[in-house]
């Protein structure tokens, strides 16, 4: 079935240290972009890409860094110098730019920072 | 920073009664989506509605949208158990490359 397989599910991360989360799609969709999301919050945009070997920062990108290498895959790093990473982290693709339709998520993973 | 809010925060109703939510936003959109996500999981897609319609419907959902006052609805008719989650709108705009969550609705419905 096509779809965005988020991994992990659950991650817990030592202070200082960095953490990779997954995202893969098989939709064959060319944007890709990861959400943070806060209890009692909505979604606020990490990073996107449009394209390979493109991507851009959103309104919260201090403290993570992504890559785009292939069009199925967007990774995000949690690094060490996100001062707040313990969130719920929802990636998403959507087919074409973010104002022409829907967008899909992951089932997203959870960071938690001991 | 957000762009849709919301209203109201949390709402519970019973089984088969008919659950509205509202969404408020500041700025000219393009398009306003509605989307649900069940606890700890990802966001599901309901309907999206451009600047350019009034109303919409799919199944139980009713999504109507006032440009001139910037807000939508959200109508879910004959509500069940299954439709507790929590309800986001999302806006985007033909200059940018982002899409507005607001902060939901949770919606409980009691069996």
């Amino acid at each position: 079935d096509g779809g965005i397989t988020q991994s992990p599910k659950y991650l817990f991360r030592k202070e200082g240290q960095n953490v990779t989360l997954s995202c893969e799609q098989n939709l064959n969709h060319d944007a890709m972009y990861w959400y943070r999301q806060d209890p009692g919050q909505g979604l606020r945009l990490i990073y996107y890409s449009q394209i390979v070997n493109d991507f851009q920062k959103g309104d919260i990108a201090e403290g993570y860094s992504v890559s785009r290498e292939k069009k199925e895959s967007f990774p995000l790093t949690v690094t060490s110098a996100q001062k707040n990473p313990t969130a719920f982290y929802l990636c998403a693709s959507s087919r074409g730019a973010i104002n022409t339709g829907e967008l899909f998520f992951g089932e997203g993973s959870r960071l938690t920072v001991l | 920073s957000q762009q849709g809010e919301e209203d109201p925060q949390a709402l519970s109703i019973q089984e088969g009664e008919n659950a509205t939510m509202n969404c408020s936003y500041k700025t000219s959109i393009n398009n306003l989506q509605w989307y649900r996500q069940n606890s700890g999981r990802g966001l599901v897609h309901l309907i999206l509605i451009r600047s350019n319609e009034r109303e919409k419907h799919s199944g139980r959902l009713r999504v109507t949208l006032d440009t001139s006052k910037k807000s939508s609805s959200l109508l879910i008719t004959a509500s069940r158990a299954a439709d507790t989650a929590s309800y986001f709108c999302a806006t985007d705009s033909y200059n940018n490359n982002d899409m507005r969550f607001g902060a939901g609705t949770r919606l409980t419905v009691k069996p």
